[in-house]
C-alpha cells in the first residue's frame, strides 16, 4: 500500500504571496491532519479534515486555510506568507476520526521558504 | 502551556544498551499515547502507541510504560542500534478532539557504535 504522499517536497516563496499543498492519503483513509514543524514551536496541528469536514483547528490565523475532496485528498492554503510561515508543512492520514486508538501516519512533508 | 513535555533534548547511548525516552503530559483528558520516530527532512514515523487503559505495550525491540497517576510514559528500546538515531516524539490525543495530536518537542537519540 502506497504511504501518504506530499507534493511539492520544496517550495520557496515571497512574503505576501499565496502558496497551495497538497496531500494525498493511505488509500482508504478518510481522515487527513495538517501539521506545522519549526525549530521554535516544534509540531504544532493545524487542522484536521474528515470526509470533506473540517473537524479540528489549531491556533492558527484564518492565513491559514484547507479542504478536502471527495476522494480525501487535502490542501492547505497560506495566503499572504510571513517569513514566520517557513515550516515543514506535515500531513497525516488515518482511516477514521475520533476513535480513541487511531493512529496518524505521517507523509515525508512539504518544505516551505519564504523570502 | 506545554501539555506534553519531553525534558531531556538529547540522549547518548552504547550500542546494545537500553535507551530510555522519557514523556510527561498534564492533561488528563488524553487518552492515547504514540510514540515517533524522525529523521531530519522527513515525516514522523510511528513506533509504537499506548491507549490509557493499559500500562505496557510491547512491540519487538520497543516497549511503551504508561504511569497515568503520575502523567509519565517511557519509551524503551533494547538493544540499541545505530540505526535507531534519530529525533523521538512522544504524542498524546485526547477524546473529544477527532485526531488531533499534541507532540513533545522531542528528544534526540544517538546511538554510538
Amino acid at each position: 500500500k502506497a504511504g501518504v504522499t506530499q507534493t511539492p517536497r520544496y517550495l520557496i516563496k515571497t512574503r505576501g504571496q499565496q502558496v497551495t499543498l497538497s496531500c494525498s492519503p493511505i488509500s482508504g483513509h478518510r481522515s487527513v491532519s495538517w501539521y506545522q514543524q519549526t525549530p521554535g514551536q516544534g509540531l504544532q496541528f493545524l487542522f484536521e479534515y474528515f470526509s470533506e469536514t473540517q473537524r479540528n483547528k489549531g491556533n492558527f490565523p484564518g492565513r491559514f486555510s484547507g479542504r478536502q475532496f471527495s476522494n480525501s485528498r487535502s490542501e492547505m492554503n497560506v495566503s499572504t506568507l510571513e517569513l514566520g510561515d517557513s515550516a515543514l508543512y506535515l500531513c497525516a492520514s488515518s482511516l477514521r476520526s475520533g476513535t480513541v486508538q487511531e493512529t496518524q501516519y505521517f507523509g515525508p512533508g512539504t518544505r516551505l521558504l519564504v523570502l | 502551556d506545554q501539555q506534553v513535555k519531553q525534558n531531556s533534548p538529547s540522549l547518548s547511548v552504547q550500542e546494545g544498551r537500553i535507551s530510555i525516552l522519557n514523556c510527561d503530559y498534564t492533561n488528563s483528558m488524553f487518552d492515547y499515547f504514540l510514540w515517533y520516530k524522525k529523521y531530519p527532512a522527513e515525516g514522523p514515523t510511528f513506533l509504537i502507541s499506548i491507549s490509557s487503559i493499559k500500562d505496557k505495550n510491547e512491540d519487538g525491540r520497543f516497549t511503551v510504560f504508561l504511569n497515568k497517576s503520575a502523567k509519565h510514559l517511557s519509551l524503551h528500546i533494547v538493544p540499541s542500534q545505530p540505526g535507531d538515531s534519530a529525533v523521538y516524539f512522544c504524542a498524546a490525543k485526547g477524546s473529544g478532539a477527532g485526531n488531533m495530536l499534541t507532540f513533545g518537542g522531542g528528544t534526540r537519540l544517538m546511538v554510538k557504535p
